[in-house]
């Protein structure tokens, strides 16, 4: 009964490969984030969807590429892998609700290792 | 440029005594304040939050307090207890520019230890 969950926990990979990771939310939420959380610890958002559609999308290069394909699930598709692009990601959802405070639930977390 | 700082990256604590975590921003549209606590090989998972026209919120042994004009929260527990040891992150939130949905701009963490 896990409400935030991400597959796989743990991705060790050559530089050059392509990668995903799948986060899939049972919470009924509308809005899904992801996040990178870099080696000195801080958790940077890097995209979100709401009911499939991005509306959150910052800096990051287009390797990365996030797929909706439907309001429960957010994948990660990561091309080219880089040494600099290892670190944990975090799926996240939430109701998405502008006017309050919209609790954001996060999943366990993908630890990637780029050699 | 960071605009959630947590400046002590660690902080132990004796079990029964308070613990005091900190947090500064620099952005005044944040309109929202929440704690996450974090356990290793775990997500962050959601404390308690704020509001900016409150100066205070209290749930259990939990109380975050906000100084608007210092640009500045704490996270008070107490008592603490082993169980608290984990990363506490302070994050802001604000609404994006197309006021549809909401961002999280979150600190680096603070490690809380605390001691039996």
């Amino acid at each position: 009964d896990t409400a935030v969950s991400q597959t796989p926990k743990y991705l060790v990979t050559q530089m050059g490969n392509d990668k995903s990771i799948k986060c899939e939310q049972n919470l009924g939420h509308d809005t899904m984030y992801w996040y990178k959380q870099d080696s000195k610890k801080f958790l940077k958002i890097m995209f979100s969807y709401n009911n499939k559609e991005l509306i959150i999308n910052e800096t990051v290069p287009n390797r990365f590429s996030p797929k909706s394909p439907d309001k429960a699930h957010l994948n990660l598709h990561i091309n080219s892998l880089e040494l600099g692009d290892s670190a944990v990601y975090f799926c996240a959802s939430s109701q998405g609700f502008s006017g309050g405070v919209d609790e954001q639930f996060f999943g366990p977390g993908t630890r990637l290792t780029v050699l | 440029d960071q605009q959630v700082k947590q400046n002590s990256p660690s902080l132990s604590v004796q079990e029964g005594r308070i613990s005091i975590l900190n947090c500064d921003y620099t952005n005044s549209m944040f309109d929202y304040f929440l704690w996450y606590k974090k356990y290793p090989a775990e997500g962050p998972t959601f404390l308690i939050s704020i509001s900016s026209i409150k100066d205070k919120n209290e749930d259990g042994r939990f109380t975050v307090f906000l100084n608007k004009s210092a640009k500045h929260l704490s996270l008070h527990i107490v008592p603490s207890q082993p169980g608290d040891s984990a990363v506490y992150f302070c994050a802001a939130s604000t609404t994006i520019s197309s006021g549809s949905a909401r961002q999280l701009t979150f600190g680096s963490g603070t490690q809380l230890t605390v001691l039996p």
